[in-house]
C-alpha cells in the first residue's frame, strides 16, 4: 500500500497563478485533511473533510479551494498565488475523526 | 483559546543520554492526544496515541506518558538515528476534530 500520496512532490508559482495540489490515500479513510508546515509555526490546518461529500474550513483556509472528488481524493486549490502561500503542503488521511492521521511526503512550493 | 506547547524547541544528547520532551496543553474536551516524528524532507510519521491521563505507551527506545494537563515522550539511551523532529497534537471532543499540533521539538542526538 502507498497509504497517501501527494503531487507534485516541488513546485515554483509565480504570483497571480493558480495550481492544484493532489491527494490521494489508499486506505479506505473517511477523513482527509490539508496542513500547511513554515519554519515556527508548526502544522496548521487549512480545509478538511470528515467524509466523502463534506468539506469544511480550517485554521488558514484563505486563498485556498478544496474538492472531495471521492472517497480517495482530496485536492487543494490555489486560484492565485501569493508569496505568504510559500510552505510545505500536507495532505493526510484518517479512518475517522477520532483515530490517527497518516500524512503523505509533501508539497514545498515556492511562490515568487 | 486552545493551544498546544512543546518544550524544549530543540535538544541536543550524546548517545546514550535519556531525556524526555514535553508536550503541555490547554484544551477542553480532549479525545486523543498523538505524537509523531518528522524528518527533514518528509511527512510526518505516526508514533502514538494516548486517551486517557495515566496511560502509557512504548516503542523501542520512546515512552509516551498523558496526565490531564501534559505528556511526556521519554528517550531511553537514545542512538543518532533517533534524531528528528518529534511533533504532538491533540483532537478535541468538539468542533472540527481535526489535530492541532505544537511546533515541535528539534531532537539530535551526537554519537
Amino acid at each position: 500500500n502507498a497509504g497517501v500520496t501527494q503531487t507534485p512532490k516541488f513546485q515554483v508559482l509565480k504570483t497571480g497563478q493558480s495550481m492544484t495540489l493532489q491527494c490521494a490515500q489508499d486506505m479506505n479513510h473517511n477523513s482527509m485533511y490539508w496542513y500547511r508546515q513554515d519554519p515556527g509555526m508548526g502544522l496548521r490546518l487549512i480545509y478538511y473533510s470528515a467524509s466523502e461529500g463534506t468539506t469544511d474550513k480550517g485554521e488558514v483556509p484563505n486563498g485556498y479551494n478544496v474538492s472531495r472528488l471521492n472517497k480517495r481524493e482530496f485536492s487543494l486549490r490555489l486560484e492565485s498565488a501569493a508569496p505568504s502561500q510559500t510552505s510545505v503542503y500536507f495532505c493526510a488521511s484518517s479512518e475517522d475523526r477520532a483515530t490517527e492521521a497518516f500524512f503523505g511526503q509533501g508539497t514545498r512550493l515556492t511562490v515568487v | 483559546e486552545d493551544q498546544v506547547t512543546q518544550s524544549p524547541e530543540a535538544l541536543r544528547l550524546q548517545e546514550g543520554e535519556s531525556s524526555s520532551l514535553n508536550c503541555s496543553y490547554t484544551v477542553s474536551g480532549l479525545r486523543g492526544l498523538f505524537w509523531y516524528r518528522q524528518d527533514p524532507g518528509k511527512g510526518p510519521e505516526f508514533l502514538f496515541t494516548l486517551y486517557s491521563a495515566g496511560e502509557e505507551k512504548e516503542k523501542e527506545r520512546l515512552k509516551a506518558t498523558l496526565t490531564k494537563k501534559e505528556s511526556f515522550l521519554h528517550i531511553t539511551a537514545p542512538k543518532p538515528e533517533d534524531s528528528a523532529t518529534y511533533l504532538c497534537a491533540v483532537r478535541l471532543d468538539t468542533g472540527r476534530r481535526a489535530l492541532t499540533f505544537g511546533s515541535g521539538t528539534r531532537l539530535q542526538v551526537q554519537p
